[in-house]
């Protein structure tokens, strides 16, 4: 176990709808980051935030947006959905912000399902 | 942005010594070298970080040579349990944060009974 926490684990939804996706980070850490998973496409990185601000953008559509609270939770928005954003979406998160000696511990992630 | 290679796959035995080779000519000077272990439909987990040289701890050793464009992963004795997706990561200049987290294929590897 991580300490890092996702919901829902699964998601079914159709096209054109929109979700969020929720993500809780370890205790003291303070980056979140989002990525996307994929058959044919990897692990795709897409943002992260270090407390409560944006600090990297990868691969994120304009149609999916993120924001980090102040109790440090994450939430990923996905609008405007469509069959290929069917994928898992994984949250993980460091204490530092984002350095490349920083450990990501990932959660267990949320299948999403678009029909 | 430091790219990596690895080979797609491998295959070992239960037992064995497995070591599975990253290459990653153009790292710069502030680069670590990092690893991660992906089951299927969980997350990747950490496994080891070096800078140069060598580094072991209870999992597994990575050997970084002189010049560090490579960088070599070894599993001593692996199990059935051990089959997973493992991802070799380069960081990028330090204040390019979200080039650090490029995540290649990786090397899939089968450990057969």
């Amino acid at each position: 176990d991580s300490g890092v926490t996702q919901t829902p684990k699964h998601l079914i939804t159709a096209t054109g709808q929109r979700v969020t996706l929720r993500c809780s980070p370890r205790s003291g850490d303070l980056s979140v980051y989002w990525y996307q998973q994929s058959l044919d496409q990897g692990l795709q990185f897409l943002i992260q935030y270090y407390n409560g601000e944006e600090r990297a953008k990868g691969n994120i559509l304009e149609r999916f947006s993120a924001q980090q609270f102040p109790d440090l939770h994450s939430e990923l928005n996905l609008s405007s959905l469509e069959l290929g954003d069917s994928a898992l979406y994984f949250c993980a998160s460091s204490s530092g912000g984002g350095q490349n000696t920083d450990t990501q511990y990932f959660g267990p992630g949320t299948r999403l399902t678009v029909l | 942005l430091a790219k990596t290679t690895q080979p797609i796959s491998m295959d070992s035995y239960e037992g064995q010594e497995v070591n599975i080779t990253c290459s990653h000519n153009n790292i710069a000077t502030n680069d670590y070298i990092t690893w991660y272990q992906q089951f299927p439909s969980q997350g990747p987990r950490f496994i080891i970080q070096g800078y140069k040289t060598k580094v072991t701890n209870e999992v597994a050793s990575l050997f970084i040579p002189a010049d560090r464009k490579s960088s070599t992963l070894s599993l001593p004795r692996v199990s059935l349990s051990d089959t997973a997706v493992y991802y070799c990561l380069v960081g990028d200049k330090w204040d390019n944060y979200g080039q650090n987290f490029v995540f290649g294929p990786g090397t899939r590897l089968s450990v057969l009974p």
